[in-house]
C-alpha cells in the first residue's frame, strides 16, 4: 500500500478536463511541496508539475496543480489521447523518506 | 540538457547483488544542486524511491531497504551506482535512475529528469 492515495484510474473524453487527487498526511503533503510526474509504460517518467503547481519549460498549461491541507490534485484540461498515461504524486515524508501515490491510470475515451 | 542512462545485468540470482550504474550526460555529478537517485517500479505496482547520493558522498536511503542498499558516486566517470544485497524475487522491478533537484529552501525537491529505466529479474 502507498503512504499517497490516488485513484486507480480516471478517464474522460477528449477536450474535456479530469482531475486526479493525491491524499496523504501531515507527515508528508501538510508539510511539504508536491510533484507530479507522467509515466507511459517503456519511457522515462517525465516532470509535470514541482512545488505544488509550478510548470518546468515544455509543460503546456493544460496541465495544473494545486495543493490544500493534506491533499493535492493534478488537473488536465482539453485532454488528448496522447495524455493517456500513468500519473504519479511524489513528496517527502518526515519518517519515510522519498514518497510515491500508487498512480493513476488516465484514459482518454 | 541532462540525460541519465542506466545499464546493468537484466538477470540476478536470488541471495546475490544487484548491481547497476547510471551514466550522466550533459551534465556533472558534481553540480551542487543535484541528488542523484535511484527508484524502482515492480510490475504492476507503483514508484518505490530507493535512495539518493550527493556528489560529496553524503546518502539517504529508504529506511526499508536501507539495511540492503548501497549507493556510490564516481566522480571521474560522471556516473553513479546502486548495490542491493540479498535479492529476492520482490525486488524483481525496472530500476530507474534520476535527478533530484534539491530545493534547500524547502528541503525537498523534484526528480527531473529521469532514464529510461531498466528491468532487472531476480530468477535462479
Amino acid at each position: 500500500q502507498s503512504v499517497l492515495t490516488q485513484p486507480p484510474s480516471v478517464s474522460a473524453a477528449p477536450g474535456q478536463k479530469v482531475t486526479i487527487s493525491c491524499s496523504g498526511s501531515s507527515s508528508n503533503i501538510g508539510n511539504n511541496y508536491v510533484s507530479w510526474y507522467q509515466h507511459l509504460p517503456g519511457t522515462a517518467p517525465k516532470l509535470l508539475i514541482y512545488d505544488n503547481n509550478k510548470r518546468p519549460s515544455g509543460i503546456p498549461d493544460r496541465f495544473s496543480g494545486s495543493k490544500s491541507g493534506t491533499s493535492a490534485t493534478l488537473g488536465i484540461t482539453g485532454l488528448q489521447t496522447g495524455d493517456e498515461a500513468d500519473y504519479y504524486c511524489g513528496t517527502w515524508d518526515s519518517s519515510l523518506g522519498v514518497v510515491f501515490g500508487g498512480g493513476t491510470k488516465l484514459t482518454v475515451l | 540538457q541532462v540525460q541519465l542512462q542506466e545499464s546493468g545485468p537484466g538477470l540476478v540470482k536470488p541471495s546475490e547483488t544487484l548491481s547497476l550504474t547510471c551514466t550522466v550526460s550533459g551534465g556533472s555529478v558534481s553540480s551542487g544542486s543535484n541528488y542523484w537517485s535511484w527508484i524502482r517500479q515492480p510490475p504492476g505496482k507503483g514508484l518505490e524511491w530507493i535512495g539518493y547520493i550527493y556528489y560529496s558522498g553524503s546518502t539517504n536511503y529508504n529506511p526499508s531497504l536501507k539495511s540492503r542498499v548501497t549507493i556510490s558516486v564516481d566522480t571521474s566517470k560522471n556516473q553513479f551506482s546502486l548495490r542491493l544485497s540479498s535479492v529476492t524475487a520482490a525486488d524483481t522491478a525496472v530500476y530507474y535512475c534520476a535527478s533530484l533537484q534539491f530545493e534547500y529552501s524547502s528541503g525537498w525537491g523534484w526528480f527531473d529528469p529521469w532514464g529510461q529505466g531498466t528491468l532487472v529479474t531476480v530468477s535462479s
